[in-house]
């Protein structure tokens, strides 16, 4: 069975300063991953998605993230965060039937 | 309008009541999808279409059915719901089911007296 652990309920940071969620993922197959965020009282929004070509994947707001099978992790990363970045972030790994397995999230503060 | 799109954004209703939340896809996609969200808890799916036929239920209580009469539009039905069903329920839909990405609108807020 596929699972993804966030490892982190809570990240805080300075506007400015790097940000890293972190992601671990078990699964049988190759997987695809993907990291969504949620705005307060919105939807989940598609950040980035890997499916097994470059391991290092760009996404939209100045986030990419890192495939990493030996260490089965694919955190997400942003060289500096901005206050509009404040959000939840769930990591989410595909079985490839019909279901995405999502993550418990992770809700990212950004002080001034 | 693009994208996905959820009516009603919020609402109340008793445990009595009967009720339904709209879904509509703009985006030509095939398989569409009901998600619970709940504090505290990962998303929860519900249930899956895919070319208006249900190919998965996971165990949710016959008080929610859905309906999905064509590839654009997916409802769910409510009635004599329990205070404990309040929640953000998403609607979802992707080009096919696998792994291919899922678009998300922005909920319905649902608040159960």
């Amino acid at each position: 069975a596929q699972s993804v652990t966030q490892l982190d309920s809570h990240v805080s940071v300075s506007e400015g300063t790097p940000v890293l969620l972190r992601c671990n993922y078990s699964s049988s197959y190759s997987p695809s991953l993907f990291w969504y965020v949620q705005h307060p009282n919105k939807g989940l929004q598609l950040l980035l998605k890997y499916t097994s070509a470059a391991t290092l994947v760009k996404g939209i707001n100045g986030f990419e993230a890192e495939f990493k099978k030996s260490e089965t992790s694919f955190h997400l990363t942003k060289p500096s965060a901005h206050m509009s970045d404040a959000a939840e972030y769930f990591c989410v790994v595909s079985d490839n039937t019909d279901k995405l397995i999502f993550g418990t999230g992770t809700r990212l503060q950004v002080f001034p | 309008e693009t994208g996905v799109t959820q009516t009603p954004r919020h609402l109340v209703m008793g445990m009595t009541n009967k009720k339904s939340l709209k879904c509509e896809q703009h985006l030509g996609h095939n398989a569409m999808y009901w998600y619970k969200q709940s504090a505290k808890k990962p998303l929860e799916l519900m249930f899956v279409y895919s070319l208006e036929e249900r190919v998965e239920n996971n165990s949710v209580p016959s008080r929610f059915s859905p309906e999905c009469p064509n590839s654009s539009h997916l409802f769910l039905h409510l009635h004599t719901l329990q205070p404990e069903d309040s929640a953000l329920y998403l609607c979802a839909s992707s080009q096919g089911l696998g792994s291919y990405e899922q678009y998300f609108g922005p909920g319905t807020r649902l608040t159960v007296t």
